[in-house]
């Protein structure tokens, strides 16, 4: 079975740090990796995904993801944080075998902004 | 281009009773899966609908059950409802051809609150 550990619920940055939210995950083989972002009242909405490419994956927004193997990991990061990076993300796991197509979804890491 | 949509968007409803929640998928898409969020938490896998089918389940009881129409749109019907399933529901869409790393596309859910 997959999981998906995201460290730290809430994290605080200064407007202008580095914002840097970590996922580790948990599977037999090397899945395919998510990160979602959700605001107040809405939906989730996809930033980036490792699909085995390119271990270091661009998103939206100016956030990019880094795939490590050896330490299972998945951690967020951007270099400049912005007000309206506030925000629920979530990290996201689906097996890259074939018949699932269920996604596991971390607790999430709550971000705020602080001006 | 309407992404996914899902009505209503809060619902009210007293413990015993049962519920439908409706989603609308996104244009292109033919495949439908529900998750449940409650508060604090990440979202959780409840069912997968294909070709009007359920294709995968999560751990969720059989009181949970759904439907997918021929035009995409999908239901999800809670019989018997208890206090604990007060929650975010929430619908998302993909393509199937697209494969299992194609990304889910979210609606914006249905506040569940169980009195």
């Amino acid at each position: 079975a997959q999981s998906v550990t995201q460290l730290g619920s809430h994290v605080s940055v200064s407007e202008g740090a580095l914002v840097l939210l970590r996922c580790n995950y948990s599977s037999s083989v090397p899945p395919y990796l998510f990160w979602y972002v959700q605001y107040p009242n809405q939906g989730l909405q996809l930033l980036l995904k490792y699909t085995s490419a390119a271990t270091l994956v661009k998103g939206i927004n100016g956030f990019e993801a880094e795939f490590k193997k050896s330490e299972t990991s998945f951690h967020l990061t951007k270099p400049s944080a912005h007000m309206s990076d506030a925000a629920e993300y979530f990290c996201a796991v689906s097996p890259s075998g074939a018949g699932s197509y269920q996604l596991t979804f971390g607790k999430g890491t709550k971000l705020s902004v602080i001006p | 281009d309407a992404g996914v949509t899902q009505s209503p968007t809060h619902l009210i409803k007293t413990r015993g009773q049962q519920v439908t929640l409706r989603c609308s998928p996104k244009s292109g898409h033919d495949t439908v899966s529900w998750y449940q969020q409650a508060l604090g938490q990440g979202p959780q896998f409840i069912f997968q609908y294909y070709e009007e089918e359920e294709r995968q389940r999560g751990n969720f009881p059989d009181r949970f059950s759904g439907h997918q129409f021929p035009n995409y749109s999908s239901e999800l019907n809670v019989n018997a409802l208890l206090l604990g399933d007060s929650a975010l529901y929430l619908c998302a869409s993909r393509t199937l051809r697209d494969g299992q790393n194609s990304p889910l596309h979210f609606g914006n859910g249905t506040r569940l609150t169980v009195t």
